[in-house]
């Protein structure tokens, strides 16, 4: 157990709708990174939060947001979802703050997305 | 394009028999960690690796970090079928902000 929590574990949705997907970091992480993980593009970064603010931004698209709450958890949004976001959704925590170099990230058990 | 080019993709071996894994990029590296990832669970850290030049040691796997920061690889010795699993090369860029990942290798051990 990595002591990273993700809800939902499982989400079948219809394509132009829109869901929350859920985290809590390891207890007294402060960052907290959001990937997608499909078949054909393996792991891909989203988007990081430290502290409550953005920090880093990767292959997130614009009908994708997220955002990280003063306890910490973080939720990331999925709207006007598409058949091709079917995939698994992780999340991970660092104790680690930005700027340290030895990033160590910790992974939650995934959430799979399937739009139908 | 893949960042980080993990090599090979896909690896089914004999109980016993020693394998490397390939992690390579043009970019450089603050830190560089290797994951094990089973189906349907996250990807379990292995090993973090930040001086250029680093091995370290867990047990049957070797990892090693190049002088320039910029690839690694993974050395298993005497594969089991524990082993088998998805093995993912990160790296860490602007010091820890972004983390990127490599495509996996797919390793299957066979007894």
């Amino acid at each position: 157990d990595s002591g990273v929590t993700q809800t939902p574990k499982h989400l079948i949705t219809a394509t132009g709708q829109r869901v929350t997907l859920r985290c809590s970091p390891r207890s007294g992480d402060l960052s907290v990174y959001w990937y997608q993980q499909s078949l054909d593009q393996g792991l891909q970064f989203l988007i990081q939060y430290y502290n409550g603010e953005e920090r880093a931004k990767g292959n997130i698209l614009e009908r994708f947001s997220a955002q990280q709450f003063p306890d910490l958890h973080s939720e990331l949004n999925l709207s006007s979802l598409e058949l091709g976001d079917s995939a698994l959704y992780f999340c991970a925590s660092s104790a680690l703050a930005p700027g340290t170099g030895g990033t160590e990230a910790f992974f939650g058990q995934g959430t799979r997305l399937t739009v139908v | 394009t893949q960042l980080l080019e993990q090599s090979p993709q896909f690896l089914s071996i004999q109980e016993g028999e020693n394998l490397t894994v390939y992690c390579n990029s043009s970019s450089v590296f603050s830190s560089l960690q290797w994951y094990r990832q089973e189906p349907g669970e996250g990807p379990v850290l292995l090993v973090t690796v930040v001086t250029g030049g680093e091995v370290k040691k867990l047990k049957r796997l070797t990892f090693q970090f190049g002088d320039a920061r910029k690839d690694s690889s993974l050395h298993i010795t005497a594969a089991q079928p524990g082993d088998t699993g998805l093995y993912l090369c990160a790296g860490a860029l602007e010091y820890g902000n972004k983390l990127v990942f490599g495509a996996g290798t797919i390793l299957r051990v066979k007894s």
